[in-house]
């Protein structure tokens, strides 16, 4: 089953912040987020395990409640290079350790 | 340089045939997965195989096989059973273990005419 991410999508000025959520119906091991240019290959940016962990890249950091099966990856003074469409995936013990990736977040910085 | 390569960018088939999709790795890595991509759907699992010579379904693999003769090589076929097959297709593999990084190809646009 699909973790759903919400908002579908969002539009920014150059240096505002932005929040995406994502939530599943089952027990989460570990959250991945991804970011994917159009046409492109997803580009790994970080992976939160079982914990309550939250780690940052420059300025986009994430947290992940276990509890409530939900994580959130916080994008701060964003850059025109921001832009993309961000995945979360869930490991699914089911798959091996496939990821099961929900339908996205369009974000789209502009000037 | 360590990577995994999918061939070819582009491919254009006409409706009926079988085509065939070619991911290759040189990361040692003995899991590899295969998705596809469609518009506002995210990815969505087709096979995954753990080690060589054994693969599972996974959740659309109607219409998709697979096969996995040597770790560096996870070819995808995709049938004329496919009733949708235009897509983007991407391959991935990673460490067989929870919470490590997939490392993803640059994927192969399907365009059946």
């Amino acid at each position: 089953q699909q973790p759903v991410q919400s908002p579908q999508a969002v539009i920014l000025r150059e240096g505002e912040d932005a929040v995406i959520n994502c939530s599943s119906s089952k027990a989460l091991y570990s959250v991945h987020w991804y970011r994917q240019k159009h046409g492109e290959a997803p580009v790994f940016l970080m992976i939160l395990l079982k914990g309550g962990e939250q780690k940052g890249h420059e300025k986009i950091s994430a947290s992940f409640n276990e509890k409530k099966q939900q994580s959130s990856l916080y994008l701060t003074a964003s850059q025109l290079s921001y832009s993309g469409t961000y995945f979360c995936g869930t490991e699914s013990p089911n798959s091996g350790y496939a990821l099961n990736f929900g339908k996205g977040t369009s974000l789209l910085v502009t000037p | 340089d360590g990577g995994i390569t999918q061939s070819p960018k582009y491919l254009f088939r006409k409706e009926g045939q079988n085509v065939t999709l070619s991911c290759e790795q040189n990361l040692n890595h003995d899991a590899m997965y295969w998705y596809r991509q469609d518009p506002g759907q995210g990815l969505r699992l087709i096979y995954y195989s753990q080690i060589v010579n054994d693969f599972q379904k996974g959740d659309i693999a109607e219409g998709y096989s697979v096969s996995r003769e040597k770790k560096e090589s996870f070819p995808l076929t995709v049938t004329s059973a496919q009733k949708n097959p235009t897509a983007f297709y991407l391959c991935a593999s990673s460490i067989t273990s929870a919470g490590v990084e997939a490392f993803f190809g640059q994927g192969t646009r399907l365009t059946v005419v």
